[in-house]
């Protein structure tokens, strides 16, 4: 079982729609959980963190944990296709031997088109 | 500015060369990895650093080798490349003081190495 699954997509949605991406991990100790997005041939980029269940919000973007379902998901309101990206879900390794390292999905590739 | 390079972009190489890959940083973070990255697939931890002179192996097997002797150098090597060494290779920082346990991430442009 992989640490970090996430739907390869892709993903399209119209401009000004809601992309909405989900990670599932699979280590019930994990506390940190991160979204990077990944423009293509670029390196992925921080866009959103979120440590404690509930809803993170940072302008047009929202990151939701629930820790007992061990999910994570991105929401992405107002789409524009400058957001037509790879969105990566990291989550954090914090016991043993693997402690303080994230471990990544595959990624989502979105598409949003005017 | 405070950032962290990766040189070269792209380097094409023939087999059994022997190659660098340069990876530095101005933000002062104590702990540096190098990732490697195939299209559609994970990030894969190959070598982390937590600090001079500290140097692990990660998840994904590697004939590379990493050094750690300053805190902004951590360069990787390669003594003898192959082509399934093809792939991008992405060096990382964080930093590693203060909660939560695990820091975010910057990442470098990446090193493309092709190797015929």
């Amino acid at each position: 079982q992989k640490e970090v699954e996430q739907n390869s997509g892709p993903l399209s949605v119209p401009e000004g729609a809601i992309a909405s991406l989900n990670c599932t991990y699979s280590d019930r100790v994990s506390q940190s959980f991160f979204w990077y997005r990944q423009y293509s041939g670029k390196s992925p980029e921080l866009i959103m963190s979120i440590y404690s269940n509930g809803d993170k919000e940072d302008g047009r973007f929202t990151a939701q944990l629930n820790k007992a379902s061990q999910y994570v998901s991105l929401l992405i309101r107002d789409s524009q296709p400058s957001d037509s990206a790879t969105y990566l879900c990291a989550v954090s390794a914090d016991r043993g031997s693997t402690l303080g390292r994230l471990y990544f999905g595959r990624g989502t590739q979105l598409t949003v088109w005017p | 500015e405070a950032d962290i390079y990766q040189t070269p972009r792209y380097l094409v190489i023939g087999t059994g060369k022997k190659i660098t890959l340069e990876c530095s940083q101005t933000m002062g973070h104590d702990k540096m990895y190098w990732y490697q990255q195939d299209p559609g697939m994970e990030l894969h931890l190959i070598h982390y650093s937590y600090g001079v002179n500290s140097t692990e192996k990660g998840d994904l097997s590697s004939e590379s080798t990493v050094s750690r002797i300053r805190t902004e150098h951590f360069p990787l090597t390669l003594e003898s490349a192959r082509p399934s060494h093809t792939s991008q290779y992405l060096c990382a920082s964080s930093e590693s003081k203060g909660a939560p346990l695990s820091k975010k991430l910057f990442f470098g442009s990446g090193t493309q190495l092709s190797v015929l």
